[in-house]
């Protein structure tokens, strides 16, 4: 089993719909989420950064951490076409200890957001 | 745009062949993480060194090896290439000053083994 485990989709929307990604994670050492987008061929991009539970927004993007749970989510408000890219949430324990920070990642989430 | 280079961005080669991979962080970046991604396994860490000592190893194959160099930039080196190391290969920073758990990815090297 994986420790990230995400639906790889493919998602399909139309442009202006909310989009729901989520993640789960088995690992309770795991403190620090990150949600990265990555269009193709190029580097994945941080998009979101949340420190343990609880709830962060950036303009239309929200992501959600819930430890209880150990799920992972981010929404997108007003999708757009140039939303279209693959997500990548990701977690790490944080740079002390023996992990160093390292981020474990799920598989990815292709979203298309089409007008 | 990280700041974060690496070349060349695309390397085409042949099994058995030996490929070195560069990346070169911004200025003051102290940790630096290579990560392999394929499209059966994903996005996957490799190996951390931090200020030129390897601190972290992951799932690197023992054909794999990095440093990371008194400029503070690093090189991976694959040796012995196989079709399944055909992947992209991304360096990583962590953000140091900043104490934040985030890393800032470059644009990536795309392997090709024929």
């Amino acid at each position: 089993q994986k420790e990230v485990e995400q639906d790889p989709g493919p998602l399909s929307v139309p442009e202006g719909a909310i989009v729901s990604l989520n993640c789960t994670y088995s690992n309770s050492a795991f403190q620090y989420f990150m949600w990265y987008r990555q269009y193709s061929r190029k580097g994945p991009e941080l998009l979101m950064y949340t420190y343990s539970s609880g709830n962060k927004e950036d303009g239309r993007f929200t992501a959600q951490v819930d430890k209880s749970s150990k799920y992972i989510s981010l929404f997108i408000r007003d999708s757009q076409p140039s939303d279209s890219a693959t997500y990548l949430c990701a977690s790490s324990q944080g740079a002390g200890g023996t992990s160093y920070g390292k981020l474990t990642f799920g598989q990815g989430t292709i979203l298309t957001v089409h007008p | 745009d990280s700041g974060v280079t690496q070349t060349p961005k695309h390397l085409i080669t042949a099994t058995g062949q030996r490929v070195t991979l560069r990346c070169s962080p911004r200025s003051g970046d102290l940790s630096v993480y290579w990560y392999q991604q394929s499209l059966d396994q994903g996005l996957q860490f490799l190996i951390q060194y931090y200020n030129g000592e390897e601190r972290a190893k992951g799932n690197i194959l023992e054909r794999f090896s990095a440093q990371q160099f008194p400029d503070l930039h690093s090189e991976l080196n694959l040796s012995s290439l196989e079709l399944g190391d055909s992947a992209l290969y991304f360096c990583a920073i962590r953000n140091d000053l900043l104490s934040q758990e985030t890393q800032y990815f470059g644009p990536g090297t795309r392997l090709l083994v024929l």
